[in-house]
């Protein structure tokens, strides 16, 4: 069965220092790995890929995240958080072949000022 | 730059009615999803819809959901007989040809069940 798992339901950081949104996964082969990113009353919103090669992803936004096989996680970073990151982050990732992306609990970040 | 839109955006219903959920996908994506929300936490599969065929469905699609694409831009959620526990956001999502296509979200509507 496919999995995905964010361990933290809240990181809370403040402006200007970097953050790390954790995501571990368990889907068989060499899925497709996104995230996404949801403001209040809004759907979710496209951030980045990861699909092959490098392991670090750059997205939109100045985030990045970093992609690790051997522990089959995909963390999510950024160098110096901004008040307006705060938003809930979905980790997602995709099987190979398959039609569906599933989604993880979701991680709410807080960015204080 | 081109928006999955759902109509509407707030439907109260009351249990044991029936409720269509439409949706405009971006008109050059191939696959349709719905996806659920229940009070701004976990998002759950619940169907994609690929060559005017259901793809893949979760346990929670049972026969009381069903999706039609009744014309070349419409994607629809119907629920025949909504429960309580139906009550959620309702998301629809589209991406075009490609394995590691993201996924496009429409702004959701939120099905009260009273």
């Amino acid at each position: 069965a496919q999995s995905v798992a964010q361990p933290e339901d809240q990181v809370n950081v403040a402006e200007g220092n970097p953050l790390t949104v954790k995501c571990t996964y368990s889907v068989s082969g060499n899925p497709y790995l996104f995230w996404y990113v949801q403001y209040p009353n809004r759907g979710l919103q496209f951030l980045l890929k990861y699909i092959t090669g490098d392991n670090l992803v750059k997205g939109s936004y100045g985030f990045e995240a970093e992609f690790n096989k051997s522990q089959t996680s995909f963390h999510l970073k950024k160098p110096s958080a901004l008040v307006s990151d705060s938003a809930l982050y979905f980790c997602a990732p995709r099987g190979t072949g398959g039609f569906k992306t599933i989604f993880g609990a979701g991680t709410r970040l807080f960015v204080k000022a | 730059e081109p928006e999955v839109t759902q109509t509407p955006s707030h439907q109260v219903t009351q249990m044991g009615q029936e409720v269509i959920l439409r949706c405009v996908p971006i008109s050059n994506h191939l696959y349709f999803y719905w996806y659920r929300q229940i009070l701004g936490q976990k998002v759950e599969f619940l169907v994609s819809f690929y060559n005017n065929e259901i793809s893949e469905k979760s346990e929670i699609f049972d026969d009381q959901f069903s999706v039609e694409r009744p014309d070349g831009s419409n994607f629809t959620l119907k629920i025949r007989s909504t429960k309580l526990e139906d009550s959620a956001m309702y998301f629809c999502a589209s991406r075009e040809q490609g394995e590691n296509s993201p996924l496009h979200f429409g702004n959701g509507t939120r099905l009260t069940v009273t």
